[in-house]
Parts: C-alpha cells; structure tokens; sequence
C-alpha cells in the first residue's frame, strides 16, 4: 500500500515564504502531484515531479527525493489568496490511479 | 487540459434513496476516476470507470452501493444508492490521460438527511 503524510496546518505571513512537505511510503511511483484547493472548489493542478530535484514555476516550486521519500511545495512572496489547502498525492506505477495525502492547510496572515 | 462538468452540483436527499452524478468531459477520455472528499477531509478514490469494462472499485467501496456506468468516452455516471448521512460528502469526478496530469471537475455536493 501507500501512505502520504503532510502536517495538517501551517500558518504564515503575506510575503513570506512557506515550505510545505510531503514524506511518502510506497513499493513504486510513476511521480508526485501538488494540487491547491480552495474551500468549496475542485483541486487545482499545482505540478508534477517525475525525477529528482526542483522544478520552479513562477512563485511556486516543488522539489522531490526518491531515495528519501520526500516532497515539498515552496511558495514565495506568499498572497492572501493562497491560503488554501495544498494536497500531495502519488501517480501510481504502471497506472493512472492517484492517492493523495490529507492535505495541508495553509493560512496567510497579514 | 480537459474542461469537466458535473450535474447535480448540489442536492439534499433523503435517507435510503439514490442519487445519480453525471460526469461529462470535453474531449475523448480513456480512464475517468470517481474521488469522494468527506467534510475537512482530502480526496479518497471510489473507482476508476474506463469505458467498455466494468469500472475497477478501491478498498471500501463496492458496487452495490456505488454503481458506476461509462457509456462513452466523453461521460460517466455515479450512484450512491440507499443513502445514508455518511454518503454526505462532495463527489469528483476526474481525469488524466497522460500520466502527468489529472483534471477535476468542479464537484457534486451531497447533504443526506
């Protein structure tokens, strides 16, 4: 099986930067998701990590370790609109099925 | 990236009746995955619905109680049948034809009384 944790909250200031990780267990992964959802919407697609290290698109990027298990999202020059929960989530090997961790919600304070 | 309607977006039902989600994608699609989000919770996989086979059920969920058809390649349906409080819960629908993207539909939120 798989297993994703995320811590569950976090908090931070408008400008800042944030790292949100993500550590997995699992026996195989075609590669790791970072999807952002607002309350009452659908998730939103963020990235898509296949091989190791950092991928930055614009304020965001995402940074995976095979070896380690582990994932993060960073957000920089953090906004009031991306308070929000951020959702880590595995692709499946040799598949399409995706699972995703409990999220983690992200407050952005003034 | 594909565009992803869903129908009802919303509904209160009673308890031990069906509800019906239809799911409707503006291109061919060949896999198209059921998610149920519990209130404060993340996304937790029904089945995977691939048109001309029997939709493919996760741990939990059963095809009793969840029914799935995939008529086409462009559109699905979910039922949640006899349904109870628990069912509460806001159903996406979602897919990915590459194995670097996965789309979602705007959701299906469901309030049993």
């Amino acid at each position: 099986g798989q297993n994703i944790d995320q811590p569950t909250e976090m908090t931070a200031t408008e400008g800042a930067i944030v790292q949100i990780n993500c550590t997995y267990q699992t026996s195989g992964f075609n590669g790791l998701f970072w999807y952002q959802q607002h309350a009452g919407e659908a998730p939103t697609f963020l990235s898509y990590n296949v091989l190791d290290g950092l991928e930055e698109k614009g304020r965001f990027s995402s940074f995976l370790s095979r070896s380690k298990g582990y994932s993060y999202l960073l957000l920089k020059e953090l906004q009031m609109k991306d308070s929000a929960s951020y959702l880590c989530a595995l692709r499946g090997a040799g598949g399409f099925k995706t699972i995703f961790g409990a999220g983690t919600r992200l407050f952005v304070k003034a | 990236s594909a565009v992803i309607s869903q129908k009802p977006s919303r509904d209160i039902c009673q308890r031990g009746t069906s509800l019906t989600i239809q799911c409707q994608v503006d291109s061919q699609v060949t896999m198209m995955f059921w998610y149920r989000q519990q209130p404060g919770q993340s996304l937790t996989l029904i089945a995977t619905a691939n048109q001309g086979s029997e939709a493919t059920y996760e741990s939990g969920f059963v095809i009793d109680k969840f029914p799935i058809s995939r008529p086409n390649l462009t559109f699905s349906t979910l039922t949640v049948s006899n349904m109870s409080p628990e069912d509460s819960s806001i159903y996406l629908c979602s897919v990915g034809e590459t194995y670097n993207e996965q789309f979602f539909g705007p959701g299906t939120r469901l309030t049993v009384l």
